[in-house]
């Protein structure tokens, strides 16, 4: 089974640039997340998808930060303008979400590594 | 709303020593508590869940960890620390809320000793 796929894996740009990260999910995985993970934290959320809709987006910048969730499968996170702060892994992942005995496993991808000068 | 604290954000054990990584958790419903375990340059990977089942859960690479109701804990045990394990490691707590809601602590990273 194909894991969680990202791209690209490593992009530098200069602060007040644009960037955006592609995720193709698990195949048939409802849930899709991003996660901003900055080096020595652990990941935090910055979105859920749950098919189209988005579930959870509270801890995203919205004034930078876009996500995207076409047709319930991939998805793309974009950052315009970016800071020196948004240096981080940006983590997709995805999960089958098929009841509470699952215990909502989240499978992730190897992350997009974004530096930002 | 549900938390969690990993104690200890570096721990040093030499190889064939015990390995004791501590996760504790709060969550106003019964949780589902996961470990997953990063290493360099890789994204993050599943040791182990509990979902309610045994409270004692066996994962992947001679990992377990024990649920402890009572003191709101999840801590992450190996008996023989191999230079492999040499990684960060994360705790989760998910609970179901319009789907489900994953908090990530803020990892520990092992290191270990020859």
């Amino acid at each position: 089974e194909a894991g969680v796929a990202q791209s690209p894996r490593y992009k530098i740009i200069e602060k007040r640039q644009s960037v955006a990260f592609w995720c193709n999910p698990i195949s048939g995985h409802a849930t899709l997340y991003w996660y901003q993970q900055i080096l020595g934290q652990g990941p935090k959320l910055l979105i859920q998808f749950q098919n189209n809709g988005v579930v959870d987006d509270s801890q995203l910048p919205k004034d930078r930060f876009s996500a995207e969730r076409l047709k319930g499968v991939d998805s793309t996170l974009k950052i315009q303008p970016a800071k020196l702060e948004d240096s981080a892994v940006y983590l997709c992942a995805s999960s089958l979400d098929t009841g509470p005995s699952s215990g909502n496993t989240i499978y992730f991808g190897e992350g997009s590594w974004l530096t930002v000068v | 709303a549900q938390s969690v604290t990993q104690l200890g954000s570096h721990v040093s054990v030499s190889e064939g020593a015990l390995v004791l990584l501590r996760c504790n958790y709060s969550s106003s419903v019964p949780p589902y508590l996961f470990w997953y375990v990063q290493y360099p340059n890789q994204g993050l990977q599943l040791l182990l869940k509990y979902t309610s089942a045994a409270t004692l859960v066996k994962g992947i690479n001679g990992f377990e960890a024990e649920f402890k109701k009572s003191e709101t804990s999840f801590h992450l045990t190996k008996p023989s620390a191999h230079m492999s394990d040499a990684a960060e490691y994360f705790c989760a707590v998910s609970v179901p809320a319009g789907g489900f809601k994953t908090i990530f602590g803020a990892g520990t990273r092992l290191f270990v000793k020859a």
